[in-house]
């Protein structure tokens, strides 16, 4: 089984400027979260898609967005960037709990490490 | 507010031993989930162990238990015979409530260094 795919892996930017990210799943799983990772900060949680609707979202400004496809594929995109938003950021995808009646463990990709110049 | 708080920054254990790795939470819900994660420099997190608040039993997986001390809200990772491949940075995170969905509240990480 095919585990939680992201591309790029690696993506340099200009300040200003803006990115994609897209993350597939693993089949089966119509949870997708997001979460940046910087050294200052730590992990944080962007926001979590389920059946196309965003669910959750964390404490970031509305230059970060994403959307989630009818086959459970999601983008993220931040707009303007700025040199704060170089991080790793990770993908993560889980079943739906409802279904297995309990807190289920998220599975990540390796990341896009993004670099803003 | 619920929070994750790992008190090790780094540890050292010698190869072949155990090691424990410390984590506390804070959460006023009744209903909540624990997890252990490892981060090898590649960046990607892998799953390893998951503790539900109602689980009587402490959890195990492998080479891994989780030291689960509810009335003190910790849970603790322990790692027995360590190997040098568990060099990596470890976090405990947390899920909690109804209705939640997929956000996991992370602690600052733990990093492990096992010697040969």
């Amino acid at each position: 089984k095919a585990g939680v795919t992201q591309t790029p892996r690696y993506l340099i930017k200009t300040r200003g400027q803006q990115v994609t990210l897209s993350c597939s799943p693993i089949s089966g799983h119509r949870s997708v979260s997001w979460y940046q990772q910087t050294p200052g900060q730590g992990l944080q949680f962007l926001f979590e898609y389920f059946s196309e609707t965003q669910r959750n979202k964390g404490n970031f400004p509305g230059r970060f967005s994403g959307r989630q496809f009818s086959n459970s594929r999601s983008e993220m995109n931040v707009s303007t960037l700025e040199l704060g938003d170089s991080a790793l950021y990770l993908c993560a995808s889980s079943l739906d709990e409802a279904l297995a009646g309990r807190y289920t463990e998220a599975f990540f990709g390796q990341g896009t490490r993004l670099t803003v110049v | 507010a619920q929070k994750i708080t790992q008190t090790q920054p780094g540890m050292f254990v010698q190869e072949k031993e155990a090691v424990t790795l410390d984590c506390t939470y804070d959460t006023s819900d009744q209903s909540y989930g624990l997890f252990w994660y490892k981060q090898p420099s590649s960046g990607e997190m892998i799953f390893l162990i998951y503790q539900g608040s109602y689980d009587e039993q402490n959890a195990t997986e492998g080479r891994y238990s989780l030291n689960f001390q509810k009335a003190r809200k910790s849970a603790n990772l322990v790692i027995s015979a360590s190997q040098l491949g568990d060099s990596a940075m470890y976090f405990c995170a947390m899920r909690e409530g109804d209705n939640q969905g997929g956000k996991l509240i992370f602690g600052q990480g733990t990093e492990l260094s096992v010697k040969p």
